[in-house]
C-alpha cells in the first residue's frame, strides 16, 4: 500500500551544492507534483506534470528543474542549492491534472536544509 | 487567482466535543472542488474529504463533516467527537477546473489542539 513514495526523507545540503528529489507512485495516476511547505504556511506548487512527457511550473519554480521520467516517477532538482530552499518538499500525485474533483495525494514529505 | 483563508491560526477543543474550522475561498471559476487535509506531527498529507462546487448536499466522511455555504464562499470542517489523535494541522485547499488553477491552492492551516 505504497502510495507516492519520496525519497530521501532527510538531507542536508551545503550552499551550492546540487541534489535530486526521486518520487515514484503506484496508483497510476497521469498527474504528479511537486510541492514546498515553508514553516507556518500551507503548500505552494513548484512545478507539475498533467501528463508523461509534459512539466509545467507552478507558483514557485525558480531554482528548480523536473524530470517526468516515466508515468510512474517524477524528479525535482536543485541545481545550485541556497539556504532559501531550506524547507519541506512533497511529492503528489492524482489520476488527472483537469478535474477540480480528482483528489490529490501527498508523499510523506523530504525534508531539506541548506546552510 | 484563486485565494484560500483560514482565519484560526489554533484552536483548543475538548475531547468528545465537536470543532469547527473555518475555511473561506475566492474565485471567479464556477467549477471548483474544495479539500481538506490533516497534517499531524509526523509531517505527511492526509486527505481528509472533498466537496465539489456543484455538489447538492455537503460531503460527509466518518467524523468529517463538510460545511458548504456557497454564496458565502465558505467551506468550513466540522469534527464530531473529538479524540486526542485529531490533534494536527489542518489545511482548507481548492481546484479550479481552469488553466494553472486546476492545481491546489492551500490556506495557511489551523493547528489543532484536543485537550484530554
Amino acid at each position: 500500500n505504497a502510495g507516492v513514495t519520496q525519497t530521501p526523507k532527510f538531507q542536508v545540503l551545503k550552499t551550492g551544492q546540487s541534489m535530486t528529489l526521486q518520487c515514484a507512485q503506484d496508483m497510476n495516476h497521469n498527474s504528479m507534483y511537486w510541492y514546498r511547505q515553508d514553516p507556518g504556511m500551507g503548500l505552494r506548487l513548484i512545478y507539475y506534470s498533467a501528463s508523461e512527457g509534459t512539466t509545467d511550473k507552478g507558483e514557485v519554480p525558480n531554482g528548480y528543474n523536473v524530470s517526468r521520467l516515466n508515468k510512474r516517477e517524477f524528479s525535482l532538482r536543485l541545481e545550485s542549492a541556497a539556504p532559501s530552499q531550506t524547507s519541506v518538499y512533497f511529492c503528489a500525485s492524482s489520476e488527472s491534472a483537469g478535474y477540480s474533483g480528482n483528489t490529490i495525494y501527498f508523499g510523506e514529505g523530504s525534508w531539506l536544509t541548506v546552510v | 487567482a484563486q485565494k484560500i483563508t483560514q482565519t484560526q491560526p489554533g484552536m483548543f477543543v475538548q475531547e468528545k466535543e465537536a470543532v469547527t474550522l473555518d475555511c473561506t475561498y475566492d474565485t471567479s471559476d464556477p467549477s471548483y472542488g474544495l479539500f481538506w487535509y490533516k497534517q499531524p506531527s509526523s509531517g505527511e498529507m492526509i486527505f481528509l474529504i472533498y466537496q465539489g462546487s456543484y455538489d447538492q448536499q455537503n460531503a460527509t466522511e466518518g467524523r468529517y463533516s463538510l460545511n458548504f455555504q456557497k454564496a458565502r464562499k465558505s467551506a468550513n470542517l466540522v469534527i464530531s467527537a473529538s479524540q486526542l489523535g485529531d490533534s494536527a494541522m489542518y489545511f482548507c485547499a481548492m481546484r479550479s477546473s481552469s488553466g494553472s488553477a486546476r492545481q491546489l491552492t492551500f490556506g495557511s492551516g489551523t493547528q489543532l489542539t484536543v485537550l484530554p
